[in-house]
Parts: C-alpha cells; structure tokens; sequence
C-alpha cells in the first residue's frame, strides 16, 4: 500500500485568494492525480502530475486556475488561485503503482467564503 | 474519453439483505475496474477490484461480477449490515492502470436500515 499525507485537511478561505495543497507519498511514483468532489458528487479529475512536465489538465480545469507542482517523484502541489465559493470542494491527490489500486489522500475540505 | 454510468444512485436495504449496484462503462480498452467505498467525510477505500480477464470475484460478502461483452460489471454486498452504509463508487481505467486516470460513476449511496 501507499501512504500519502495531504495537507492542509481544511481550511476557509477568502475569495480572492489562493490555497496551494501539498501531498506527499511515502515512496517514488511516476503519475500523481488531482481530484475534486464537490459536495454529494462523484470524483472529477482535474489534473495528473508526471515528474519532470508539465500537468495535464482535463476538460474544464486550466492551469491558470489550478496551477500545479511536481518538483519530485514524491510530492505535489495544487494551487487553487483566485477563489469564488463555487471553489468550496473537497480536493483529494491520488497515486497509482502498476497494476495496484489507486490509493488516497485524506482530503482537503476548502471552503471558500 | 471514458464514460462511466452509475445505478442506482440511492439504495436502501433492511439488513440481512443483499444490495447490488451496476455500472456500464463505454470505453472498450478499459479492463481495470476498482470499486470504491467512501464513508462521510473520509477518503475512497478500494473495496474491491476487477480486471478484464476475470468475470467474478468474492471477497466474503462483497462480490464484482463483469460483462465485457455488454461493458457492465456489478457489486454485490450480501448479508447487508449497518456499517456497510456509505457512498459506494465504482471506476474503470484503461490498461496502463498507475499512468492512466480513474473514471469514476456518479455514486450509489447505500443505507442498510437496521
């Protein structure tokens, strides 16, 4: 198994501002995921973070918005820029190995206010 | 891209009982299916998985069956009980699993009623 430490766990924010998350994992992996849920929703990927390029976003996210970091194969960041309360979400980072399951950060609750 | 479709997407059972969610996904080069199981306010944990060359699996009383011919694959909980109530999510990935994303359904949110 994987073990990722995300931080912060939550926070309330002013609109406006930014909030940069970090994860970091307990052993090298190549690929890095950002995740949002959004209260009583699915999983939508925002991002995935490959060492050494730059993120690939998915539909609807930009990098302007979600800049992100991966400085080395342990950690990443997500910055969450210039918040509106529709940011209010729950942002999780996930790491895949091989043909092993996708394992978890325990989540940034982000309130935007 | 993936498109993967949930339901129901609530599910109330008496305990005892047995609950069964279904997905479909769309894209046929997908052949890793992990089911996810996310308690309020805490991560997804992967209760269960499935990969393409298999039609069943059991783990005690969690079961995943797959159709790859109608790209269907289901979860079936028996012997339901109160602490098997969360928010269960299933996803499909293609076969480069670890450099490729998830696609998760939308959600099934179980309640076992005691």
């Amino acid at each position: 198994s994987a073990v990722i430490s995300q931080k912060p766990s939550r926070d309330i924010c002013q609109r406006g501002t930014s909030l940069t998350i970090q994860c970091q994992v307990d052993s090298q992996v190549t690929m890095m995921f950002w995740y949002r849920q959004q209260p009583g929703q699915s999983l939508t990927l925002i991002a995935t973070a490959n060492q050494g390029s730059e993120a690939t976003y998915e539909s609807g996210f930009v990098i302007d918005k979600f800049p992100i970091s991966r400085p080395n194969l342990t950690f990443s960041t997500l910055t969450v820029s210039n918040m509106s309360p529709e940011d209010s979400s729950i942002y999780l980072c996930s790491v895949g190995r091989g043909d092993t399951e996708a394992f978890f950060g325990q989540g940034t609750r982000l309130t935007v206010v | 891209g993936e498109n993967v479709e949930q339901h129901p997407s609530t599910l109330s059972v008496q305990e005892g009982d047995s609950a069964v969610i279904k997905c479909t996904y769309s894209d046929s080069a997908s052949n890793y299916f992990p089911w996810y199981k996310q308690e309020l306010g805490k991560r997804p944990q992967l209760i269960i998985d499935i990969r393409s060359n298999v039609g069943e699996k059991k783990d005690q009383r969690i079961a995943v069956t797959l159709n790859k011919t109608a790209k269907h694959f289901s979860l079936h909980i028996t012997e339901t009980q109160p602490e098997d109530s969360a928010v269960y999510f299933c996803a499909a990935t293609g076969p480069n699993f670890g450099n490729e994303k998830l696609t998760f359904g939308t959600g099934t949110r179980l309640t076992i009623i005691p």
